[in-house]
């Protein structure tokens, strides 16, 4: 079955950078679209941005350009999230998801990563 | 960018009732070159991910109950739970997709039991 597997809880200072990651396995990788959501605690869904990876290419949502990269390695069907000059209100837990195929939603998620920005 | 609201920000509801949850986003999200619209419903529970429950309005998920329903067209949609049960409590979002503009949710409604 689908299943998508993220990395471990992460603590960082303001201004650093952190670097999440999302296994994929049960499915062709290549062909389904990955996003990534944040949750700041006790609140919403905020979707950050997304790739292909049969392209290669991400595209991100506005508040996130320039401050997030998104990749993926296709040799291990791992997803990638980088966010650069963190900040204490990125505080969230940050979750990977695919797309599901031509339904426009997100059909997997991953269990979720606790990133905390402390000083 | 589309926005999306939801109403109420919560409710609770008796066992075996029904439960009624509204979505309305900022511009149509039906989709002119397939007749669909780019709604999705989503059930989270605390500690959890969120987990599709509807997409394209209607359509539900895999191994979703029947008791859930999602209908609507255009800008305003409703989440039905026709008979709440108690796993059903959760918080509730809708999501639009539109124009390759990425993903957007709405804030989320609160469900509990009366």
């Amino acid at each position: 079955q689908v299943q998508l597997v993220q990395s471990g809880a992460e603590v960082k200072k303001p201004g650093s950078s952190v670097k999440v990651s999302c296994k994929t396995s049960g499915y062709t990788f290549s062909r389904f679209a990955i996003t990534w959501v944040r949750q700041a605690p006790g609140q919403g869904l905020e979707w950050m941005g997304g790739m292909m990876p049969m392209f290669g290419t991400a595209n991100y949502a506005q508040k996130f350009q320039g401050r997030g990269a998104i990749s993926a390695d296709e040799s291990t069907s791992t997803a990638y999230l980088e966010l650069s000059s963190l900040r204490s209100d990125d505080t969230a837990v940050y979750y990977c998801a695919r797309v599901g195929p031509d339904i426009a939603a997100l059909d997997s998620w991953g269990q979720g990563t606790l990133v905390t920005v402390s000083s | 960018d589309i926005v999306m609201t939801q109403s109420p920000d919560s409710l609770a509801v008796s066992l075996g009732e029904r439960a009624t949850i509204n979505c309305t986003s900022s511009q149509s999200v039906l989709s002119n070159s397939n007749n669909k619209n780019f709604l999705a419903w989503y059930q989270q529970k605390p500690g959890q991910p969120p987990k599709l429950l509807i997409y394209w309005a209607s359509t539900r998920e895999s191994g979703v109950p029947d008791r859930f329903s999602g209908s609507g067209s255009g800008t305003d949609f409703t989440l039905t739970i026709s008979s709440l049960q108690a796993e059903d409590v959760a918080v509730y979002f809708c999501q639009q997709y539109y124009n390759n503009r990425g993903f957007t949710f709405g804030p989320g409604t609160k469900v509990d039991i009366k």
